[in-house]
């Protein structure tokens, strides 16, 4: 069965720096997605960001990247020039190929943005 | 606006009442699932369904049901069999085999003990 680590539960970034959030995983499949969502105080569930494991290229969404190591099984989350609206909790998920595209959750990273 | 609609946003269940949660999707999405959520956990999995009348076990579905009559809606039972309902409940919908669909979720439904 896949599993999905995030080793840091807590963390906290000064406004207009930069942090990064890891996750590790663990799977037999070549193919495969990641995904990070966040999850602000409203409970909303937000995605973040997506990666296909069959992309090397890491993806970027406006501050968002992504450091995708594929033989490492590695998949964090940096977020450059932080804001307020950034702390939230951060998921980071792992999605199959085909099959049912149910995700697997890491238990989350509670994100603090000091202003 | 396409969406995913909960409700509703709060339910207190008493001792051997079973309830239900509703989830509505007007996204067109063939599959819909049904996620726990309890304080320092991610999100785990309790039913899924990948079509109409269809639907498995995720890894937490005991004491829990549910029914797939209309591909637009995926009710939760919480049954008095789950002797520890007490959490938040998030529903999602994907688009079953389109891989480049994330899932949308739902605003959520939390779930109390009176």
């Amino acid at each position: 069965a896949q599993t999905v680590t995030q080793s840091q539960p807590e963390m906290s970034v000064q406004e207009a720096e930069t942090v990064t959030l890891s996750c590790t995983y663990d799977t037999s499949e070549s193919d495969y997605y990641l995904f990070w969502y966040k999850q602000p105080p409203s409970r909303q569930m937000i995605l973040v960001i997506r990666q296909e494991a069959y992309k090397q290229q890491n993806a970027t969404e406006n501050r968002f990247s992504v450091n995708f190591q594929k033989a490492a099984k590695s998949f964090s989350l940096k977020i450059s020039d932080s804001q307020l609206g950034d702390a939230a909790m951060y998921f980071c998920a792992y999605g199959a190929q085909g099959g049912s595209e149910k995700l697997v959750f890491g238990k989350g990273t509670k994100l603090t943005v000091n202003p | 606006d396409g969406g995913i609609t909960q409700s509703p946003k709060y339910l207190f269940r008493k001792e051997g009442q079973n309830v239900t949660l509703s989830c509505e999707q007007n996204l067109n999405h063939d599959a819909m699932y049904w996620y726990r959520q309890d304080p320092g956990q991610g999100l785990r999995l309790i039913y899924y369904s990948q079509i109409v009348n269809d639907f498995q076990k995720g890894d937490i579905a005991e004491g829990y049901s549910v029914s797939r009559e209309k591909k637009e809606s995926f009710p939760l039972t919480v049954t008095s069999a789950q002797k520890n309902p007490t959490a938040f409940y998030l529903c999602a919908s994907g688009s079953y085999g389109q891989q480049n669909q994330p899932q949308h979720f739902g605003d959520g439904t939390r779930l109390s003990i009176l």
